[in-house]
C-alpha cells in the first residue's frame, strides 16, 4: 500500500518563504506530485518530480529525494491568496494517484 | 475547450437509498478516478479505471461501484447509502503516460449528505 505523511497546518506572513514537507512509503513510486485546493474548491494541479532534485515553476519550487521517499514543496514571496490546502500526492504503478492529507497553509499579513 | 463535470453538486439522500454520480470528461483521458475527501483524511481513493471495461477497488471502496462503458465516464454508485458516506465526492482523470508524469484534472465535486 502507499501512505504519505506532510504537517497538517502551517502559517506564515506575506512576502516570507514556506516549505512544506513530505514523506511517503510505497509499494510502487513513479513520481510525486503537488496540487493546491481552495476552500470549496477543487484542486489543482502544481508540479511533478519523477527524478531526484529541484523542479522551479515561478514562485513555487518542489523537491524530491527518492533515496530519503521525501519531497517538499517551497513558495516563495507568499501572498494572500496562497492561503489553500497543499497536497502531495504519489503515482503509483499504472498511473494511481495517491494523496497525503493535506497541508493547510496560511498566509498573514 | 476539454473539460471534466460533475453532477449534481449538491445532493442530499436517505439512508438506504441507492445513489449514482456522474462524471464526464471530455479531454479523452484513458485513466479516471473517483475520491473522497473528508475533514482530517485528505483525498481518499475509492475506485478508479485505466480505460472501457476496466475498474479497480481504491483504499475505500467497500458500498461503492463504478462501470466504464466509455471513455467519457465513470459513474459512481452508492449501493445502499449510509451516513457514513456523507462526504464530498471529486472525480479526476488523466492521461495514460509511460512513467506517471501526467497532471489529473478534477471535477468541481459533488457535496452528498446522506440522512
Amino acid at each position: 500500500g502507499q501512505s504519505l505523511e506532510q504537517p497538517s497546518e502551517v502559517t506564515a506572513v506575506e512576502g516570507a518563504i514556506v516549505q512544506i514537507n513530505c514523506t511517503y512509503q510505497t509499494s510502487g513510486f513513479y513520481g510525486l506530485s503537488w496540487y493546491q485546493q481552495h476552500d470549496g474548491g477543487a484542486p489543482t494541479f502544481l508540479s511533478y518530480n519523477a527524478l531526484d532534485g529541484l523542479e522551479e515553476t515561478g514562485r513555487f519550487s518542489s523537491f524530491l529525494s527518492r533515496s530519503d521517499s521525501y519531497g517538499y514543496l517551497l513558495l516563495q514571496e507568499l501572498q494572500m491568496k496562497d492561503s489553500a490546502s497543499y497536497f502531495c500526492a504519489v503515482t503509483g504503478g499504472g498511473n494511481k494517484l495517491t494523496f497525503g492529507t493535506g497541508t493547510q497553509l496560511k498566509v498573514e499579513l | 475547450d476539454a473539460e471534466i463535470t460533475q453532477s449534481p453538486r449538491h445532493k442530499i439522500t436517505e439512508t438506504g437509498r441507492q445513489v449514482t454520480l456522474a462524471c464526464h470528461q471530455t479531454w479523452n483521458h484513458n485513466n479516471m478516478f473517483w475520491y473522497r475527501q473528508d475533514l482530517g483524511h485528505g483525498l481518499r481513493l475509492i475506485h478508479y479505471s485505466y480505460g472501457v471495461q476496466d475498474t479497480n477497488k481504491g483504499e475505500v471502496s467497500d458500498g461503492y461501484s463504478v462501470s466504464r462503458s466509455n471513455t467519457e465516464d465513470l459513474p459512481l454508485t452508492l449501493e445502499s447509502a449510509a451516513s457514513s458516506q456523507t462526504s464530498v465526492y471529486f472525480c479526476a482523470s488523466s492521461e495514460s503516460i509511460r512513467g506517471g508524469d501526467t497532471e489529473a484534472f478534477f471535477g468541481q465535486g459533488t457535496r452528498l449528505t446522506v440522512v
